[in-house]
This record gives C-alpha cells, sequence and structure tokens, in this order.
C-alpha cells in the first residue's frame, strides 16, 4: 500500500496563474482533508470531505476549490495564486471510529511558492 | 488567534534530561491527538487521548490529558536523539474537525 501519496512534491507559480494539487489514498477511507502549513502556525484546514461528492469548507478555505469525484481523490484548486497562497500543503485521509479516535494518515506534503 | 496554544515554541536540550510540551485552550474537545512530524514529512500520530485525566504511556513518552479536557501535556524521560522532531497536538471536535497547534520544535543533542 502505498498510503496517502500528494502531486507534484514542488510548484513554483507566478501570481494569478492556476494550478491543481492531486491528493490519492488507497486505504479506502471515506474522509480526506487539506491542510496548509505555515512557520509558526501548525497546520490550518481548507477544505475536507466526509465521502464522495461531498465537500466543506474548513478553517481558511478562501482562495481554493476542491472536488472529490472519486473516493480514492482529493483534489485542491488554486484558480488565481496569490503570494499568500506559498506554504507547505498536507493532504490527510481517514476512516470513522468515531468518539474523536479517528486517525489522520498524512502524505508527504507540496512545497508551493507563488513569485 | 491560535485555538491551541503549545510552549515552548522551541526547544534544545542534551540527550538525556527530562522535558515536558504544552498544549493549552479555552475550549473543550472530544479528544486531544499528538503528532510528529519530521522535515519534509508529513505528521504522524502518536496517541490519542479521549477521556478527562487519561494518561497515556509510549515507551518513553507520558500524554496527560486535562481534567476539563481543555488542555494537555507530553512529557519525554531521558530524551535521546531521535526524538528530534515538531511535536504537534489537535483537539477535536465537531464531529471530525481537527484543529492543530503551532507546534515544539524539539532539538536533543547527542
Amino acid at each position: 500500500n502505498a498510503g496517502v501519496t500528494q502531486t507534484p512534491k514542488f510548484r513554483v507559480l507566478k501570481t494569478g496563474q492556476s494550478m491543481t494539487l492531486l491528493c490519492a489514498q488507497d486505504m479506502n477511507h471515506e474522509y480526506m482533508y487539506w491542510y496548509r502549513q505555515d512557520p509558526g502556525m501548525g497546520l490550518r484546514l481548507i477544505h475536507y470531505s466526509v465521502g464522495e461528492g461531498t465537500t466543506a469548507k474548513g478553517e481558511v478555505p478562501d482562495g481554493y476549490n476542491v472536488s472529490r469525484l472519486k473516493k480514492q481523490n482529493f483534489l485542491l484548486g488554486l484558480e488565481s495564486a496569490a503570494p499568500s497562497q506559498t506554504s507547505v500543503y498536507f493532504c490527510a485521509s481517514s476512516y470513522l471510529v468515531g468518539g474523536g479516535r479517528d486517525t489522520q494518515y498524512f502524505g508527504p506534503g507540496t512545497r508551493l511558492t507563488v513569485l | 488567534t491560535q485555538l491551541l496554544e503549545q510552549s515552548p515554541q522551541f526547544l534544545s536540550i542534551q540527550e538525556g534530561e527530562n522535558l515536558t510540551v504544552y498544549c493549552n485552550s479555552s475550549s473543550v474537545f472530544s479528544s486531544l491527538q499528538w503528532y510528529r512530524q519530521e522535515p519534509g514529512e508529513g505528521p504522524v500520530l502518536l496517541v490519542t487521548v479521549v477521556t478527562g485525566g487519561e494518561v497515556k504511556k509510549l515507551k518513553r513518552l507520558t500524554f496527560q490529558f486535562g481534567d476539563a479536557r481543555k488542555d494537555s501535556s507530553l512529557h519525554i524521560t531521558a530524551a535521546q536523539p531521535g526524538d528530534t522532531g515538531l511535536y504537534l497536538c489537535a483537539g477535536v471536535y465537531n464531529f471530525n474537525k481537527f484543529y492543530f497547534g503551532s507546534g515544539t520544535k524539539l532539538n536533543v543533542k547527542p
């Protein structure tokens, strides 16, 4: 099993360009998440999905869109990149255990720089 | 404003020393998780504490959840260089939402 994979690993964009980050998991997990990690800020939830075809906003959703057309894939889109979106992006997935006991499995991250 | 405050932000100690990392909030969580992250990798779950007052041990690591389920601590006994990394706490509430603290960067010198 590959677990959670993210594509690409690194990307440099110019302001105003668009791109899509791909997250794939092979663990048949229902839940998937996109986070961004900035120095001194920990991880902040951008969007999440509780199942195929569903998405919901997290803590910092502005400037991002997501889609979950297939259970194993969760896409994060930037329509018009801004320098403030320079960050490391992590995808995670989890299965429902309940009672706050869910374990999130994280991908290796995508380092995005917006010039 | 951080929902979860972690302290200290940075910690540099010698091998063999003990240390404690704190995770505090004014909010009540259904559970609290601790993760460890190495450079260039995603966080990896260490433990989940659910019940107020709960204590869990993982070899030299001891995790405690506050009685009111608002705070937690991580204590490492006889730290080793292999413990070096970023330690993150995450509060879980509202079904499946995770809020992360800003992290404690630990460096254990040989």
